[in-house]
């Protein structure tokens, strides 16, 4: 398995509360990605990083910032939970063109 | 484990046959195209790629085929496993990103 670590696995929180999940991976590895999976709807992009610090927005960014101090990390924020940010949250890699994206295991999160 | 499609489309098979999975992409432009495999309560897991200069690939009892006339992927299974039971889908590449189909789920009989 590529080495990607999502923290936490599950997750039990309210809305209006912040929340942040990790994505670690050791493969030193340039893309990272943050997807959320619903269902009918597949995985769909929030945001990706191309580099440390270098970030930039997917599909469905609105209520979700991230942060890539280092390599190793990839961090998603949701500043204000929401509801509709109930979902299954993953992780991916990639080291270059044309190489396909490695996935982490997922964080399932839910918000009462 | 996670629900990854309440009504995905289902391809059921007995064990032993072979399997095909087809997915539509929509942009003539993207040049690599890959398949991914997703049991229940994990993350995708990489089965197999293609890039757009080949037409066909093949892997340890999987085949994938590019019709870019078409824009059509498909995947086959050959002498389908239980193990084999997932949801699967494609991903074209656009750019720096992926872009991903909806899913078919695989159910193997007895």
């Amino acid at each position: 398995d590529a080495g990607i670590t999502q923290s936490p696995r599950h997750k039990v929180t309210e809305t209006g509360t912040p929340v942040t999940l990790r994505c670690h991976q050791t493969e030193n590895h340039r893309y990272m990605y943050w997807y959320r999976q619903d269902p009918g709807h597949g995985l769909r992009l929030i945001h990706y990083s191309y580099g440390v610090k270098d970030t930039d927005k997917g599909e469905v960014s609105d209520g979700y910032s991230v942060s890539r101090s280092k390599t190793e990390d990839f961090l998603l924020t949701l500043e204000s939970a929401t509801s509709s940010q109930t979902s299954v949250y993953f992780c991916a890699i990639r080291t270059d063109s044309n190489q396909p994206q490695h996935f982490g295991d997922g964080t399932r999160l839910s918000i009462l | 484990g996670e629900s990854v499609g309440l009504h995905l489309p289902t391809l059921s098979v007995q064990e032993g046959d072979n399997s095909i999975i087809n997915c539509a992409y929509s942009n003539s432009a993207s040049d690599y195209f890959i398949w991914y495999k997703q049991e229940s309560g994990k993350g995708p897991q990489f089965i197999i790629d293609i890039r757009s200069n080949m037409d066909k690939r093949q892997g340890q009892r999987v085949t994938v085929l590019l019709n870019k006339t078409v824009k059509h992927l498909s995947l086959q299974i050959a002498a389908t496993q239980p193990g084999d039971s997932a949801v699967y889908f494609c991903a074209e590449k656009r750019g720096q990103n992926f872009v991903f189909g909806p899913g078919t789920r695989l159910s193997v009989l007895p």
